[in-house]
């Protein structure tokens, strides 16, 4: 079955830039959405389309592409971004038509 | 703005089925596609199927196929997905998803969360 890998665990100071990558094959044909989830409540869209940012996201978030490579960037951490997030894409088989990453937790010290 | 709101909490017996819903606002179900994730506690987001418009069909992930049915009535703009042979294993946080204005093909705006727990 198709896989996104992502790192487990992501440590950043306040003010500083967090980088999130997710890896899979199909990734270079398809788009990829990312999902902030901070705990016990539902996931929200902060990205689709690669870049995409939804209203009401922040500018500090962002996302970019290369080859099988996507990354969320969030520039200037606040502490509120402390959250587990997943990215998403699709395959096309349709019986996975949208994968989820591992998730990644992102901290800030 | 869509709003999704979904059924309370729930607890079944190994074997029992479970019918969770999802009540959108904002746009109707003839605009949107609605589809379904698993989170079991401390785990990550499975997706388990959904309608999709293309082929106008629902489509489930091989792992719940079988045991899954996702229904809708847009009379009353609300979604079901009901899993029959529960197994302790499936305990978890089921959230239904929208698909459609405005992120096109994209999941989007999430209910809150549907707990079902599997228990004797």
């Amino acid at each position: 079955s198709y896989e996104l890998t992502q790192p487990p665990s992501v440590s950043v100071s306040p003010g500083q830039t967090a980088r999130i990558t997710c890896s899979g094959d199909a990734l270079a044909k398809q788009y990829t959405s990312w999902f902030q989830q901070k705990p016990d409540q539902a996931p929200v869209l902060v990205i689709y389309k690669d870049t995409e940012r939804p209203s009401g996201i922040p500018e500090r978030f962002s996302g970019s592409s290369s080859g099988t490579t996507v990354t969320l960037t969030i520039s200037g951490v606040q502490a509120e971004d402390e959250a587990d997030y997943y990215c998403q894409s699709s395959d096309s088989n349709k019986n996975s038509l949208y994968v989820f990453g591992t998730g990644t937790k992102v901290t800030v010290l | 703005q869509v709003q999704v709101v979904q059924s309370g909490a729930e607890v079944r017996k190994p074997g029992a089925s479970v019918k969770v819903s999802c009540k959108v606002s904002g746009y109707t179900l003839t605009e949107l596609s609605i589809h379904w994730v698993r989170q079991v506690p401390g785990k990550g987001l499975e997706w388990m199927g959904g309608f999709d418009p293309e082929d106008g069909e629902t489509i489930y992930a091989q792992k719940f196929q079988g045991r899954v049915t996702m229904t809708e009535d847009t009379s009353t703009d609300t979604a079901y997905m009901e899993l029959s042979s529960l197994r302790f294993e499936d305990t978890a946080v089921f959230y239904c998803v929208t698909v459609g204005p405005p992120y096109g093909g994209n999941l989007g705006f999430w209910g809150q969360g549907s707990l079902v727990t599997v228990s004797s």
